[in-house]
């Protein structure tokens, strides 16, 4: 149990579909992210929220759209994904900006 | 701009030492992290250093050189359970960015 708590831990969608997966700690963090980490490449930051604020979008393409109503949540909402955004897609939390991140399980996603 | 570099891979045999090496080039700099991550699971905090020399932790120490932009996981008498892929991170105005990771192999 890290503490972060990731769902789905799979999720399978066609190209169509809208989806979305949920992030939740209540470690007491104000920093949340989301990470995308594919096979035989470094993790990859997504999006950075700082007290709910989104402080960071890493040239992600809008077919991913973050959401964060608290400190304590954090969503991905996906929609007509390509097949090429199958990943790990791994959420974390940190206290403050430059400290040691906890890590969710993660949600394997496959998109077909 | 920034960037981290870490070999691939290692294999190293139980009960040996292994040293993973981490080089970093970045414009602004707040520390150095290892991460330890087994296939499946997410990311574990091993170790953070922020001034220069060596950081005990048990079986596992951590070494950072500021001037050289260089950092290295040592890992004492191994065990088949570290076989992982173990991540250099650096946190840089927010962004805690990582190196591709190195996967620890470790064999009978």
């Amino acid at each position: 149990e890290t503490g972060v708590t990731q769902t789905p831990r799979h999720l399978v969608m066609g190209m169509t579909n809208k989806k979305s997966l949920k992030c939740e700690q209540h470690l007491g963090h104000n920093a949340m992210y989301w990470y995308k980490q594919s096979a035989k490449k470094p993790l990859e930051l997504m999006f950075v929220y700082n007290f709910k604020e989104q402080t960071e979008n890493n040239s992600v393409p809008s077919r991913f759209s973050p959401e964060c109503p608290n400190s304590s949540h954090l969503f991905l909402h996906l929609h007509t994904l390509q097949p090429e955004d199958s990943a790990l897609y791994l959420c974390a939390s940190s206290h403050g900006m430059n400290t040691e991140a906890f890590f969710g399980q993660g949600t394997r996603l496959t998109v077909v | 701009g920034q960037n981290i570099d870490q070999p691939t891979e290692m294999t190293a045999t139980e009960g040996a030492i292994v040293q993973i090496n981490c080089t970093y080039q970045t414009s602004g700099f707040n520390g150095l992290f290892w991460y330890q991550q087994h296939a499946g699971e997410a990311p574990t905090f091993l170790s953070y250093n922020v001034l220069d020399g060596l950081e005990e932790k048990g079986r596992f120490s951590s070494f950072l050189s500021r001037s050289k932009g260089y950092s290295y996981l040592l890992l004492k008498e191994l065990q088949m359970k570290d076989s992982a892929s173990y991540l250099c991170a650096n946190p840089n105005t927010g962004k805690l960015i990582f190196g591709q990771g190195t996967t620890l192999q470790v064999k009978p």
